[in-house]
């Protein structure tokens, strides 16, 4: 297993543009989570799945951002018409629960965006 | 919402030198893990703490639980190059998924 896995590792975009990125989480974890981070901050919660359901968001997530997990697997986060504020390092985490089994979560590398 | 005051914000210190490092809140977790980062990177698990009072080890790192559930700290022995980064912790709320973070604790050391 190669962990979980984040594309593209950076993106730099002009404001107003749209914005996609993936999360590959490791293989047959069923929950998955992204959390935003900026500079000098520890990461904060944006939403999380339990396989193909979104089952919370933060308020962090205005409505310009999105969120989809289609088949339970990779999940990718989109951000419409993006503003300079929302320059972060996006990061995407994944774990296992269910029945006696319970991991921590793993996290990715990250999404570093840059709006210009 | 739930907030973590984790201390000292930065460290630096000599090659050798144990670290301590600490994290607080205003609510009672139910679980508390620690997370290293380097520059660009993901955050990487250290330690996962369960119980009030675990004290917990992995190599060079000794985490504990602290006793009223509102608490963690985090040693580093010895500490070597490679040691140098951002530590995080996390706290989990019971019956809650999210991991909320502290601001972190940036380690420089001086070989």
């Amino acid at each position: 297993d190669t962990g979980v896995s984040q594309n593209p590792r950076h993106k730099i975009t002009k404001r107003g543009q749209n914005v996609t990125f993936r999360c590959d989480p490791i293989s047959e974890h069923n929950r998955l989570y992204w959390y935003r981070q900026t500079l000098g901050q520890g990461p904060e919660f944006l939403t999380y799945f339990q396989n193909e359901a979104q089952l919370e968001k933060s308020r962090l997530l205005s409505d310009r951002f999105s969120a989809e997990r289609p088949k339970g697997s990779f999940s990718t986060l989109e951000i419409q018409r993006t503003e300079q504020g929302d320059s972060a390092m996006y990061l995407c985490a994944s774990s296992l629960t269910g029945g006696t089994v319970n991991t921590e979560a793993f996290f990715g590398q990250g999404t570093r965006l840059t709006v210009v | 919402g739930q907030q973590l005051n984790q201390s000292p914000q930065s460290m630096f210190i000599q090659e050798g030198e144990d670290v301590s490092m600490n994290c607080t809140s205003s609510s009672i977790f139910n679980t508390w893990l620690w997370y290293k980062q380097d520059p660009g990177e993901g955050p990487v698990l250290l330690i996962a703490l369960y119980k009030a009072g675990e004290l917990t080890s992995n190599g060079r790192l000794t985490a504990q639980f602290g006793t009223t559930r509102k608490d963690s700290f985090l040693n580093i022995s010895a500490s070597i190059p490679s040691d140098v980064g951002i530590y995080f912790c996390a706290g989990q709320l019971r019956g809650a998924q999210k991991l909320v973070f502290g601001q972190g604790t940036r380690l420089t050391i001086n070989p």
